[in-house]
């Protein structure tokens, strides 16, 4: 099945704890992003890789880390977490349009519900 | 920023056609513009996407005015599973790639019986 996992669904952690959030796709997708949504704020991308050893910054990437080393892998990084970081977190990879700059339909994985205390 | 406006909220009575508009007067040449829904707090579901042309698909169909400046989804019978965050996106011009997007607030579509 298509799909984009991530995990873990629920974490919650402390200050200054350092965490990873997995993210996996397996459909051999170019694109990938994380997200981050609040309730009034509604969803902030974090960063995106293009493909493989590609990342860039989204709209709030303070205090976030990627790598790309992998075409299926994205994972999201928080050295240092702080409570400002609690949140749903989504991961979404997408295929490259042919034919012009663009983007096919992403496909979002379930969300990550991350609690910083 | 490719920034998009859309109403927060909007009704629309089940089978009638819901109508969602959104402008982006920012949006340059070569930026598509995106629909996605999220229904409670699931993963954004991508509904359709376009450049120029009016778009169709099994979900939804796409109305891009001449200007490129606003765009209406249309969901031609709407159903109660309908009812979610609609979000209008576009490419957000800060940035020098089109996988930089930015979502906005949304619209907030209930469909009642």
């Amino acid at each position: 099945e298509a799909q984009v996992t991530q995990n873990p669904r629920y974490l919650i952690t402390v200050t200054g704890k350092k965490l990873t959030v997995t993210c996996s796709q397996n459909m051999n997708h170019e694109y990938m992003s994380w997200y981050r949504q609040d309730p009034g704020l509604g969803l902030r991308q974090i960063y995106y890789s293009m493909n493989v050893e590609v990342t860039d910054k989204g709209d709030v990437p303070e205090g976030y880390k990627v790598s790309r080393k992998e075409k299926r892998n994205f994972p999201l990084i928080l050295e240092s977490p702080s409570p400002n970081q609690t949140s749903l977190y989504f991961c979404a990879s997408s295929l490259l349009l042919a034919g012009g700059p663009g983007l096919n339909e992403q496909f979002f994985g379930p969300g990550t519900r991350l609690t910083v205390l | 920023d490719a920034k998009t406006t859309q109403p927060p909220s909007m009704d629309c009575a089940e089978g009638r056609a819901a109508n969602l508009p959104c402008n982006h007067s920012t949006i340059s040449g070569n930026e598509y513009v995106y629909w996605y829904r999220q229904i409670h707090s699931q993963g954004p579901q991508y509904i359709i996407h376009g450049l120029k042309n009016n778009e169709t698909n099994e979900m939804a169909s796409l109305i891009i005015t001449e200007d490129r400046k606003s765009s209406t989804l249309i969901l031609p019978h709407a159903t109660l599973r309908d009812t979610a965050v609609y979000y209008c996106i576009g490419r957000n011009a800060g940035g020098t790639s089109y996988g930089k997007l930015t979502f906005g607030q949304g619209t907030i579509l209930t469909v009642h019986p």
